[in-house]
């Protein structure tokens, strides 16, 4: 099955910089990559995806991009701020019906 | 609309007992899932479903059960709980299969 794999487990910025969260995946078929954002004790909240016939998408501050020789993809997020420290999991998946997650990546954006 | 809902939000369960997380969904979503999250391990996916009346096993199916008799209620069932189900339960629905909406989720213990 798929497997999908986040490193590093812990990414600290200063606000402001810039913070790019990788992750990799082993199915050539996958097709659909989002990603979650998890604040603590609260519920995945879907922030930006992509899917395979794409190469980059963008929404406002955050950036997904994808390099499916590769296998994998990436989540840019610019001018970081407190609000956007949190855990951030990628997922991937080769049909419309099931999603394998990361184990995640905790973000903290120093002030 | 309210979106995906779960109850309860805490329970504490004795070993050997069993329980039932509730899960409704009022965006008239084919599709649900019940997902776990340990610390530190992402999120891996129990049971789903992709209608009313269908159902099918996730990665970690073992100890649980589920039925879907609506479009919008998705009840998980432990049966004899035991201390390695103690994590926090989520649920999932999406429209299309790929973008899921998640619950507030369900804090278990088993003692």
């Amino acid at each position: 099955g798929e497997n999908v794999e986040q490193h590093p487990s812990t990414l600290s910025v200063q606000e402001g910089d810039s913070a790019v969260i990788k992750c990799t995946y082993s199915d050539s078929a996958s097709n659909y990559f989002p990603w979650y954002k998890q604040e603590l004790g609260k519920r995945p909240q879907l922030i930006i995806d992509i899917r395979s016939n794409v190469g980059e998408k963008k929404d406002q501050r955050i950036a997904v991009t994808l390099n499916k020789t590769a296998k994998h993809f990436s989540l840019h997020i610019t001018e970081t701020q407190p609000e956007d420290s949190a855990v951030y999991f990628c997922a991937a998946s080769t049909s419309n019906s099931k999603l394998t997650f990361g184990k995640g990546i905790t973000l903290s954006v120093r002030p | 609309n309210a979106g995906v809902t779960q109850t309860p939000k805490f329970r504490i369960l004795k070993i050997g007992q069993s329980m039932t997380l509730q899960c409704t969904q009022d965006m008239n979503h084919n599709y649900m899932y019940w997902y776990r999250q340990d610390p530190g391990m992402g999120l891996k996916l129990i049971y789903y479903s992709v209608g009313a009346g269908i159902t099918d096993k996730g990665e970690v199916p073992n100890g649980y059960n589920v039925s879907r008799s609506t479009t919008e209620d998705f009840p998980l069932r432990l049966e004899l709980a035991a201390p390695s189900q103690t994590s926090v339960y989520f649920c999932a629905s999406s429209r299309t299969g790929w973008e899921q909406y998640f619950g507030p989720g369900t804090r278990l213990t088993v003692t």
